[in-house]
């Protein structure tokens, strides 16, 4: 069983397009993340839910709006896509606010064109 | 922020070497781990580190949250040890939790 999974794992759109990436974690955890990686493997955070509480909002574009329908759940929707959205998205999860050992899904990997 | 450097850039090792990368963090942290992206780019966790020792089969770490670093041990490489390793800090004087990332050791052990 895959503890977080994202879905799909690679997406190819063109620019303008409004597109949605899912994430779902099975390990019962409170948290649960949104990190990008840029085409030269850094990765930086760019949202955190806490039990579907928005907690952590990175200075991101408003075309990207996170949405948590529970705990288990954390989807990222991108509206009017750029080329510069090109990257690797990965959803992570931790135990909580306190615990917070990250465990990342396989990553998304999106190209706008 | 916090300042997550990580050493070396790039390494190449032949398969059965032993090698330690290193994390250096500006600032006190509450946490820290250490990833493996492999080929296939997904992130494996290998530690969850925030200060002391541990071991996991061939590889271990050390932090010292004191000095601010933490060290990975890779003994006796394989070729799956092929990929990047992230350290991932948790600065302790932020209110929020996240993480920050060092910009990864990219490994590459030859047969």
């Amino acid at each position: 069983d895959t503890a977080v999974s994202q879905t799909p794992k690679y997406l190819v759109t063109q620019m303008g397009n409004d597109k949605s990436i899912k994430c779902e974690q099975n390990l019962g955890h409170d948290t649960m993340y949104w990190y990008k990686q840029d085409s030269k493997k850094f990765l930086k955070i760019m949202f955190s839910y806490n039990n579907k509480e928005l907690i952590i909002n990175e200075t991101v574009p408003n075309r990207f709006s996170p949405k948590s329908p529970d705990k288990a759940h954390l989807n990222l929707h991108i509206n009017s896509l750029e080329l510069g959205d090109s990257a690797v998205y990965f959803c992570a999860s931790s135990h909580n606010l306190i615990v917070t050992e990250a465990f990342f899904g396989q990553g998304t990997r999106l190209t706008v064109v | 922020g916090i300042q997550v450097e990580q050493s070396p850039p790039d390494l190449i090792l032949q398969e059965g070497a032993n090698s330690t990368l290193r994390c250096n963090f500006s600032d006190s942290v509450n946490n820290l781990q250490w990833f493996h992206q492999n080929p296939w780019g997904q992130l494996i966790n290998l530690f969850y580190i925030p200060s002391g020792t541990k071991q996991n089969g061939r590889l271990s770490a050390t932090t010292v949250a004191t000095e601010r670093y933490s060290l990975l041990y890779i003994s006796s490489s394989q070729t799956t040890d092929s990929g990047v390793y992230f350290c991932a800090v948790e600065r302790a004087r932020e209110n929020f939790n996240k993480f920050y990332f060092g910009s990864g050791t990219k490994l590459n052990v030859k047969p």
